[in-house]
């Protein structure tokens, strides 16, 4: 079955304590983008990647990193968190084949992860 | 960073009522796109626009990209329950650079009642 995957779903921490959201999907997309869910805000993406090894920041990057050493992974990397970056995150896919821009071919969203740091 | 203004914020309607929502920017975007979100779940993109004046239909879904590029609107006939959910415009900008990034605006919840 073609989807994206995030994993952990639910995630309780701490203040300051690393963490790593991982994504992964099967489509053989080159396109990965991650986004935050905040009540009254929408989605605000975080940073995406356009392809393996290139990523770019999105409108809300601060407090976040990102790798794309695969094509299949993008994992979300929060080094120090803190309670502000309490959110629903999403990750999502698109293939880059067919018109430009790239990133308005559908975009597959994973089933989110819902983060809490205290 | 840019954000897109969606309204309403929120609707509570009737089954079988029309249902009308849109997004308005202060700059111009190259494509609209609008989503749904099912509780729980991700967002599931319903329609896509690519040119200025475009009107794409989708079963009772009808959207629009606006003539001056600045906004956008969907509307949903006869509504029914599994409408409910919360709909999203995206797009993004015309500037040039950054052909993967994408805005989104706030999100309308919609509630039918039956």
């Amino acid at each position: 079955e073609a989807q994206v995957t995030q994993n952990p779903r639910y995630l309780i921490t701490v203040t300051g304590k690393k963490l790593t959201v991982t994504c992964s999907q099967n489509m053989n997309h080159e396109y990965m983008s991650w986004y935050r869910q905040d009540p009254g805000l929408g989605l605000r993406q975080i940073y995406y990647s356009m392809n393996v090894e290139v990523t770019d920041k999105g409108d809300v990057p601060e407090g976040y990193k990102v790798s794309r050493k695969e094509k299949r992974n993008f994992p979300l990397i929060l080094e120090s968190p803190s309670p502000n970056q309490t959110s629903l995150y999403f990750c999502a896919s698109s293939p880059t084949s067919g018109r430009a821009p790239w990133a308005y071919n559908e975009q597959f969203f994973g089933p989110g992860t819902r983060l809490t740091v205290l | 960073g840019q954000q897109l203004n969606q309204s309403p914020q929120s609707m509570f309607i009737q089954e079988g009522e029309d249902v009308s929502m849109n997004c308005t920017s202060s700059s111009i975007f190259n494509t609209w796109l609008w989503y749904k979100q099912d509780p729980g779940e991700g967002p599931v993109l319903l329609i896509a626009l690519y040119k200025a004046g475009e009107l794409t239909s989708n079963g009772r879904l009808t959207a629009q990209f606006g003539i001056t590029r600045k906004d956008s609107f969907l509307n949903i006939s006869a509504s029914i329950p599994s409408d409910v959910g919360i709909y999203f415009c995206a797009g993004q900008l015309s500037d040039g650079t950054s052909y993967g990034k994408l805005t989104f605006g706030q999100g309308t919840i919609l509630t039918v009642h039956p």
